[in-house]
């Protein structure tokens, strides 16, 4: 059974880089009919879609965090991970990694990680 | 960027209550659409997708439909374990958006 875990500082400092971690086990991150992605939830609001990564290493953002955002796949390591840079408090949330299946008639995040809390503070 | 509304915002319902949630794209999507299934404190949960597929384990009670621009979720008889926020999300483009959420609560 696939799983997601995220993992990383739960408190970061404003302007500096945020840096999370997603471990998948339980299969390959290198399926070809999955990508692997990130979503947040700032406090009692809704979901935000940040970004996508292949395991080729081929990735797509969300055009409003482009350009603080980076995401790279570690295959040997079945790893995928998160950088956003010079954070604000808006940037306060609840990371997810989720897998993104595509197939026939089915693209979708069937898979999500329990998610872990970042909170940006001086 | 396709933008995602639903309606209504917040739902109050009983135990056995039939209940839709309409969710509506602004532009056609075809049938690009999911919907998830969120509890407090607990990662989104995939409900629908292609607008109208049940996942797999999903009860049967919960069903999708529409096409293009308009969506529906329906739950034929609200159980206990059903009182949760609902989100709509579009797969139409690689810019994936995702619906304001609906909440269903305990009337």
């Amino acid at each position: 059974q696939l799983q997601l875990q995220e993992s990383g500082p739960g408190l970061v400092k404003p302007s500096e880089t945020l840096s999370l971690t997603c471990t998948v086990s339980g299969g390959s991150i290198s399926s070809s009919s999955y990508y692997w992605g990130w979503i947040r939830q700032p406090p009692g609001k809704g979901l935000e879609w940040i970004g996508s990564i292949y395991y080729s290493g081929s990735t797509y953002y969300n055009p409003s965090l482009k350009s603080r955002v980076t995401i790279s796949v570690d295959t040997s390591k079945n790893q995928f991970s998160l950088k956003l840079s010079s954070v604000t408090a808006a940037d306060t949330a609840v990371y997810y990694c989720a897998r993104r299946v595509t197939m026939v008639q089915l693209d979708a995040f069937d898979i999500w990680g329990q998610g872990t809390m970042v909170t940006v503070s001086s | 960027d396709i933008q995602m509304t639903q309606s209504p915002s917040s739902l109050s319902a009983s135990v056995g209550d039939r209940v839709t949630i309409t969710c509506r794209a602004s532009q056609s999507i075809s049938s690009y659409l999911n919907w998830y299934q969120q509890k407090p404190g607990k990662a989104p949960k995939l409900l629908i997708y292609a607008a109208s597929s049940l996942q797999s384990g999903v009860p049967s009670r919960f069903s999708g439909s529409g096409s293009g621009t308009d969506f529906t979720l329906t739950i034929s008889s609200l159980q206990p374990e059903d009182f949760a926020t609902y989100y709509c999300q579009q797969s139409y483009s690689t810019r994936f958006t995702f619906g304001p959420g609906t909440k269903v609560d305990i009337k």
